[in-house]
């Protein structure tokens, strides 16, 4: 496998349920991040993680659940997710998080489309 | 507040045609901006970027020029084919270290032969 790589690529789940996203990357960098794609709305960062430590939480609900084991991993936990939860989320990768003086490249998986019944 | 405005939405050409789409953003104070390619299914792929103090950047079939004092950017693709068609996003990020990327809506284009 190379790039990032995200599974699964469908996921549907009632509103009572718990599941995951999970994200790998294959590219030795040290940022990833959790993005939201829905249909009438501009993507929309959620979680960015630098060296597995979490730096940034855009005000997403507690319902979406972060967690970065190792710099090649990213997972989104999901529970009692809502129907306006359903979206393509897409999880995407840097050499490192952006410090303002240097231009960063982002990577992106091709994204786990969700349906929340 | 950045927002990022995307006209038109969507855009339908025959093949060979030469096309613009637009991309507008209302805070001037930006460090870069982007466009990327997305596929259906697929995730985003960066086209070109452009830094802050340049005018335009080039990469084969397609042109990105930025005016950062009017707030706007635009990308040119010419002698359009049916690969082309995708959603065009355009994304910017501001000054500050950290600061995320903020995307438009994004243009999809179909061209068809």
């Amino acid at each position: 496998e190379t790039g990032v790589t995200q599974t699964p690529r469908h996921l549907v789940m009632g509103m009572t349920n718990k599941k995951s996203l999970k994200c790998e990357q294959h590219l030795g960098h040290n940022a990833m991040y959790w993005y939201k794609q829905s249909a009438k709305k501009p993507l929309e960062l959620m979680f960015v993680y630098s060296l597995e430590e979490r730096v940034e939480n855009n005000s997403v609900p507690s319902r979406f659940s972060p967690e970065c084991p190792n710099s090649s991993h990213l997972f989104l936990h999901l529970h009692t997710l809502q129907p306006e939860d359903s979206a393509l989320y897409l999880c995407a990768s840097s050499q490192d998080i952006w410090a303002g003086t240097s231009t960063d490249t982002q990577y992106f998986g091709p994204g786990t489309r969700l349906t929340v019944l | 507040k950045q927002e990022v405005t995307q006209i038109p939405a969507a855009l339908s050409v025959p093949e060979g045609e030469n096309l613009v789409l637009n991309c507008s953003f209302t805070d001037s104070a930006i460090y870069n901006l982007q466009w990327f390619r997305q596929d259906p299914g697929k995730g985003l792929t960066s086209l070109l970027l452009i830094q802050s103090s340049q005018r335009e950047q080039t990469s084969g079939r397609l042109n990105a020029s930025l005016d950062k004092s009017s707030g706007r950017s635009t990308l040119y693709i010419a002698a359009s084919q049916p690969g082309d068609s995708a959603t065009y996003l355009c994304a910017v990020r501001g000054n500050q270290a950290g600061t995320a990327l903020i995307f438009g809506k994004g243009t999809t284009l179909s061209v068809s032969s």
